[in-house]
């Protein structure tokens, strides 16, 4: 079963940017385009903002960027708001067809 | 809109089964596969399985023996089973719409959770 690892957490300001990353192996992430990112504010259920890793669902804002390098896939929120605090998580498509997710990365808005 | 909304005991009992339906409106349940995910209190996401509309299934190695997930489409539902649960299966369950494109598979509805105790 592929494992992908995530920070623990990040933080920044409001206006800055923050990347959260995703990493896994050449097997999966680094081969194929099957990584998604979902947000989860506290008490909620967990909302996509990215799949294929870089495609953003309609009604996602453009400060949510997916992109990915090596076995590295990362999130990027530019021009960080409040409501941005949340639980995100990266998740995976794998090779036998089955889904696992990462650790999950809390982000503080400072 | 599509809306999904998970239904069942919110207290199971050591070693007894978990049963919990998700009900689908706004759409049809058919042509579509239909995912299962769980978060422990305090916890990371974890993914149980998705079924296909007609029936066809892929569990997570982890729970694979103890899972059981079936499709309704008379009544736009499908459901999850787990079997010899445990305190460690305490989590909020949700499910989802996998949409699966060519290229991979993502979450794209969810319904809002529920939490399943298991205690006696």
């Amino acid at each position: 079963q592929s494992a992908l690892t995530q920070p623990p957490s990040v933080s920044g300001s409001p206006g800055q940017s923050v990347t959260i990353s995703c990493t896994g192996t050449s097997s999966d992430v680094g081969t194929y385009n099957r990584v998604s990112w979902y947000q989860q504010p506290p008490g909620t259920a967990p909302k996509l903002m990215v799949y294929e890793v870089s495609n953003r669902p309609s009604g996602v804002p453009d400060r949510f960027s997916g992109s990915k390098s090596g076995n590295t896939a990362s999130l990027t929120i530019s021009g960080l708001q409040a409501e941005d605090e949340a639980d995100y998580y990266c998740s995976l498509y794998t090779s036998s067809s089955t889904v696992v997710f990462g650790g999950g990365t809390k982000l503080t808005v400072l | 809109q599509l809306q999904l909304q998970e239904s069942g005991p919110g207290l199971v009992k050591p070693s007894e089964t978990l049963s919990l339906t998700c009900t689908v409106s706004g759409g049809s349940i058919s042509g579509y596969f239909w995912s299962w995910i769980r978060q422990a209190p305090g916890k990371g996401l974890e993914w149980i399985g998705y079924i296909y509309y007609s029936g066809s299934t892929n569990y997570s190695p982890s729970l694979k023996s103890r899972v059981t997930m079936s499709v309704d489409t008379s009544k736009n539902q499908f459901s999850l089973n787990l079997s010899s649960v445990t305190a460690a299966d305490t989590a909020v369950y949700y499910c989802a719409r996998l949409h699966c494109s060519s290229a991979s598979c993502y979450d794209t509805y969810w319904g809002q959770g529920a939490l399943v105790t298991v205690s006696s």
